[in-house]
């Protein structure tokens, strides 16, 4: 069975602080997704960053960084020098990965809100 | 706009009647995902299609749950008998899934359901 676990229900910060959010998972899968959605008061899942487990490469995507750590079964996300409208409820998620056929179903973590503050 | 959307946004209902939402996935999207959110919590699958066949239910979708996707197209997912514990938000997503590869899952806005 897979499963998420985002530790931090609730991270508080003044802007311009960077922050850290962190994403454990557990998988019996040799080949997996990762992804990281955002979800602001409106609601809707935005799509930040999907990772294979072929790829433990850091990525950088302006002020948006994620840590894949296999090692530890980590994908953890930062963002540098926050902002107020960072704020959000951030979600991790795993998905399989099949050549043919399956699904692309998504196992979420219970979330992360943060909350960035002048 | 090419996003996925849903109808309605809100829906109050009486507790046992019926309800249905709509789901309209982006369009050259092959595969569709209902997903169910609680208060607190991250979306759970309930169901997927690849264009009209529904491929995957989960536990979570009860009997009184149904999905449809008749053309390949837009989706529902009706809910009858409502009763208080099916209050939530109903998530739709769509993805396209090809021999060559597949996308990641864009999601609606969802439909916020409270039953009284």
């Amino acid at each position: 069975a897979q499963k998420v676990t985002q530790a931090q229900t609730e991270i508080s910060v003044v802007e311009k602080e960077d922050v850290t959010l962190d994403c454990v998972y557990e998988t019996r899968d040799t080949t997996y997704y990762l992804f990281w959605y955002k979800q602001p008061p409106s609601g809707e899942l935005v799509f930040l960053i999907r990772r294979n487990s072929f790829d433990e490469q850091n990525e950088i995507s302006g002020r948006y960084s994620w840590n894949f750590q296999k090692s530890t079964s980590s994908f953890n996300f930062t963002i540098t020098a926050s902002q107020v409208v960072d704020s959000a409820v951030y979600f991790c998620a795993l998905s399989e990965w099949r050549l043919t056929g399956g699904g692309n179903k998504l196992t979420f973590g219970t979330g992360t809100q943060l909350k960035v503050e002048l | 706009d090419t996003g996925v959307s849903q109808d309605p946004r809100h829906k109050i209902t009486k507790r046992g009647q019926n309800v249905t939402f709509r789901c309209d996935p982006i369009s050259e999207h092959n595969r569709l995902y209902w997903y169910r959110q609680t208060l607190g919590q991250g979306p759970e699958f309930l169901t997927y299609f690849q264009n009209e066949a529904q491929l995957e239910k989960s536990r979570l979708l009860s009997d009184r749950f149904s999905a449809e996707r008749p053309k390949g197209s837009f989706s529902t997912l009706e809910i009858q008998r409502t009763e208080q514990g099916d209050s939530a938000m109903y998530l739709c997503a769509s993805s396209l899934d090809t021999s060559g590869g597949r996308t990641e899952a864009f999601f609606g806005q969802g439909t916020r359901l409270t039953v009284v």
